[in-house]
């Protein structure tokens, strides 16, 4: 079956310190990979998105980067995070009918 | 630029009472419209994917449709369970992303 990982659920990260979220996706390959940013209250923002592996397409800038080491993974990094990033992270893929999102991360930068 | 809208922001009926949600959106070429519901701190869970004016979706209480500027989701005799926010989504031509819009928060009350 298709489904979608992604950890941890949340997390609380001291100003200034480095961030890894991982995403994973079973049951496909080379899936079109997305990650959202959702602040208190209001949408869903693109961050990034991926086609393929080592491609990422950055839709607004900011303090996070993003890569893809392998096919089904994707990962969203911080070197030093700020207080603006505290959010709901969420993981999608793209399926032939529609965008499967991942359970999210809830990061509070303190 | 692409944009979508939903209104009304929060929204809040009675048990068995019905209305609809709007969503409407700039039009470059719709690819598809995405409706998504969405629990408090998890991920958006897919309901229905419309393609073009006049086709309609159901499942259960909720019903989907498309016009050339806006979708509604229509929601019958509601249940306090079908409280949650309910987000609105399009892929328009010649784009890899979801645009969302803000969300309206239904709220059921027994």
């Amino acid at each position: 079956s298709q489904t979608i990982h992604q950890w941890p659920a949340t997390l609380v990260q001291p100003v200034g310190s480095p961030l890894s979220l991982e995403c994973t996706v079973e049951g496909t390959s080379n899936p079109n990979l997305y990650w959202y940013r959702q602040a208190a209250g209001r949408g869903l923002q693109l961050l990034f998105y991926s086609v393929g592996i080592g491609q990422i397409s950055s839709e607004v800038p900011q303090n996070l980067s993003a890569s893809r080491p392998q096919d089904r993974q994707f990962i969203l990094s911080s070197k030093k995070l700020l207080l603006s990033d505290s959010g709901f992270y969420l993981c999608a893929w793209r399926t032939p009918a529609g965008y499967t999102f991942g359970s999210g991360t809830r990061l509070t930068v303190v | 630029e692409d944009q979508v809208t939903q209104s009304p922001e929060a929204l809040r009926l009675q048990e068995g009472e019905s209305s609809s949600l709007n969503c409407s959106y700039t039009v470059s070429g719709l690819r598809g419209l995405f409706w998504y519901r969405q629990d408090p701190g998890k991920g958006p869970e897919f309901l229905f994917t419309l393609y073009s004016a006049g086709e309609e979706k159901e499942k259960e209480r909720l019903k989907a449709t498309l016009t050339k500027k806006e979708s509604f989701l229509h929601i019958t005799a509601p249940k306090p369970e079908d409280s949650a926010t309910y987000l609105c989504a399009a892929l328009f031509q010649g784009a890899q992303k979801l645009v969302f819009g803000q969300g309206t928060r239904l709220t059921i009350n027994p």
